[in-house]
């Protein structure tokens, strides 16, 4: 199975800080990459997919870039609502695998 | 709306067996594929199953294989999650989620990732 590690697996950080997370793939996945964010007790929520690709009515703030094995997330600009955990998954292989997720926190 | 709302859990003792129910409303059930993924508490999100558009196509994670079967009911619009031998390690919180058609190559089956999610239904293994 193809193993995705995500980093830092926390953070804090403020409103209107820009945010980085990153997902690194044990071996290339060629963008077929997603993110979710979930919130406590929510179910998750796609934000992007195919690595860069936002999803529908997700806010324009979120982004994704990567290639190869390494992906990231980054947030332009935290807003209160985007506290959450989010997670990276890959859909290169027959095994869909989740990274272990990244809990961003209030500072 | 396009809603998944699942159904099924509860407690179950160890080596028991539970059936998990997911409706699907608001899209053409038929065309989409369907998963199950789970949150043991605390815990990260684990992929267990998937289920082509015609259930023509299934997969299992290994942590399941032999113990869960997903299948669907295209004419009543909901998937299913017959889970057998459960074990403590085998509580979570289930979540069905929907899917792009998957796509194959040779022999083997390609799924997508997860653009609409049910609320999840909590799933409890304990004598």
């Amino acid at each position: 199975d193809i193993q995705m590690t995500q980093s830092p697996s926390s953070l804090s950080a403020s409103v209107g800080d820009r945010v980085t997370i990153t997902c690194r793939a044990s071996q290339g996945i060629s963008n077929s990459l997603a993110w979710y964010q979930q919130k406590p007790g929510k179910a998750p929520k796609l934000l992007l997919y195919a690595a860069s690709r936002l999803e529908s009515g997700v806010p324009s703030r979120f982004s994704g870039s990567g290639s190869g094995t390494d992906y990231t997330l980054t947030i332009s600009s935290l807003q209160p609502e985007d506290f959450a955990t989010y997670y990276c998954q890959q859909y290169y292989s027959t095994h869909l695998t989740f990274g272990g997720g990244t809990k961003v926190e209030i500072k | 709306e396009v809603q998944l709302v699942e159904s099924g859990g509860g407690l179950v003792q160890p080596g028991g067996s539970l059936r998990l129910s997911c409706a699907a409303s608001g899209f053409t059930f038929s065309s989409y594929a369907m998963h199950w993924v789970r949150q043991a508490p605390g815990k990260g999100l684990e992929y267990v199953s998937a289920i082509s558009s015609n259930g023509g196509s299934t997969y299992y994670a290994n942590s399941v294989k032999g113990r869960f079967t997903i299948s669907r009911d295209n004419s009543k619009n909901t998937l299913y999650l017959q889970m057998g031998s459960l074990r403590a390690e085998d509580m979570a919180v289930y979540y069905c989620a929907r899917g792009r058609p998957p796509y194959y190559y040779g022999s083997e089956t390609y799924y997508y990732y997860m653009d609409v999610w049910g609320k999840g239904t909590t799933v409890t293994v304990s004598s």
